[in-house]
């Protein structure tokens, strides 16, 4: 079965430092995967996806993440953190037909210090 | 495109009522789909439209849940004698076809109280 391990909860970071947020998924074929960001009480926005070809994908807001597929993992990455990347960051996997369903992992809630 | 629509945003309800949610995707998306969130949780999927045609319902859309799209534009989500345990939001999100980038909207909330 499909499924999408999230290791950290919460993390907080100083504004200006670097982060990494930890994915980890179980899929029994190639996955397509995808980071989405949530403000509270807000829908889900795309940051990025991983479809094929170059294992380091780029995305919006200055974040990146890479597949590593001896790892199961695909870790999203940001140098330098601004405070309006405040927010609930969700890890996603879904099957080559993409575009029947996705599923999640439980999210990061990522805080910010000033 | 003016974005994935959904109303209402929040919704209270008393346990055995029913309750219906709207979705307006993004016009010409052929894909319409529902999730589920409740807190400190991912979505979880619902169930999934290719125009009009349910395609695929998720064990968790018991007997008490029905999702339309009746003419391939917006769907409804109904949820009937509603539960405590309904209480969540409920995501409605878009696509065009096969391989192309998911939208969501924002998110109808339930409280069944």
């Amino acid at each position: 079965a499909q499924s999408v391990t999230q290791p950290d909860i919460h993390i907080t970071v100083s504004e200006g430092a670097s982060l990494e947020l930890r994915c980890n998924y179980s899929y029994g074929a190639t996955p397509y995967l995808f980071w989405y960001v949530q403000s509270p009480g807000q829908g889900l926005q795309l940051l990025l996806k991983y479809f094929s070809g170059d294992t380091l994908v780029q995305g919006i807001k200055g974040f990146e993440a890479e597949f590593k597929r001896s790892q199961s993992s695909f870790n999203l990455r940001k140098p330098s953190v601004h405070w309006s990347d405040a927010a609930e960051y969700f890890c996603a996997v879904g099957p080559m037909e993409y575009g029947n369903k996705l599923v999640f992992g439980a999210g990061t809630i990522l805080r910010v210090k000033s | 495109d003016t974005g994935v629509s959904q109303d209402p945003r929040h919704k209270i309800t008393k346990r055995g009522q029913n309750v219906t949610f709207r979705c307006d995707p993004i016009s010409e998306h052929n894909r319409l789909y529902w999730y589920r969130q409740t807190l400190g949780q991912g979505p979880e999927f619902l169930t999934y439209f290719q125009n009009e045609a349910q395609l695929e319902k998720s064990r968790l859309l018991s007997d008490r849940f029905s999702a339309e799209r009746p003419k391939g534009s917006f769907s409804t989500l109904e949820i009937q004698r509603t539960e405590q345990g309904d209480s969540a939001m409920y995501l409605c999100a878009s696509s065009r076809d096969i391989g192309n980038t998911i939208y969501f909207g924002e998110g109808s909330w339930l409280t069944v109280v």
